[in-house]
């Protein structure tokens, strides 16, 4: 069980340009979510999908779009990336969600993202 | 006010050691609790939630005062590899979202 992956691990970018980190987890999670993770800030959340087909607002979703492709994959894409989005952006899956049922959320290992 | 703040640290603490952090939330609709471990330029971990009445796990005692609107953790006994950043997460009743403090750094030295 590789648990929750993400690509790239790396990633730099000049403004404007766009990207799509992608995730995928093989534990039969019924949600996804994308975090970021700033000096000072904690991680804040992005996007989520309790269950494939579905997606939510989190708390800073402006300049982002997320796709669930299918039950093991959530993508967030960066259509025209600024430097404030430099971050460290984490994936993590739950079994059930939403997160009021308190379930353990499993992170993905993060993508470290500058934007120039 | 954040909704959840933590001391950021660095508690720097011997091998041995007994250890302790706060956690303070401002909503009073929090309902669930948990402390997630975070080692450097890694991934959050789940260490352990917490329960109203209070949990151990081994080395490791949670506890929760709803009164004055925090949670603790406790390491007893701490060693080198304890050395990591502490995340209190919270979830307000009746929302979908977990609240993260911005944590609090142990670093346990020989």
């Amino acid at each position: 069980n590789a648990g929750v992956t993400q690509t790239p691990k790396f990633q730099v970018l000049k403004t404007g340009q766009s990207m799509t980190l992608q995730c995928a987890q093989d534990m039969n999670h019924n949600s996804m979510y994308w975090y970021r993770q700033d000096p000072g800030m904690g991680l804040r959340l992005i996007y989520y999908s309790a269950s494939e087909g579905t997606t939510d607002k989190g708390e800073v979703p402006n300049g982002y779009n997320v796709s669930r492709l299918n039950k093991r994959e959530f993508s967030l894409r960066l259509e025209s990336a600024a430097p404030s989005q430099t971050s460290v952006y984490f994936c993590a899956s739950s079994e059930q969600g939403p997160p009021t049922l308190g379930d353990t959320q499993y992170f993905g290992p993060g993508t470290r993202l500058t934007v120039l | 006010r954040k909704e959840v703040e933590q001391d950021p640290g660095p508690f720097n603490v011997p091998e041995g050691a007994t250890v302790a952090f706060n956690c303070t939330y401002s909503n009073s609709a929090s309902q669930s609790f948990f402390w997630y471990r975070q080692d450097c330029r890694k991934e959050p971990k789940l260490l352990m939630s917490v329960y109203s009445s209070g949990n151990e796990d081994g080395r490791f005692t949670a506890q929760l005062n709803r009164a004055s609107q925090y949670i603790s953790l406790l390491i007893r006994d701490s060693k080198l590899s304890d050395s990591a950043t502490y995340l209190c997460v919270v979830i307000l009743y009746n929302t979908d979202k977990l609240i993260f403090g911005t944590g609090t750094r142990l670093q346990v030295f020989p």
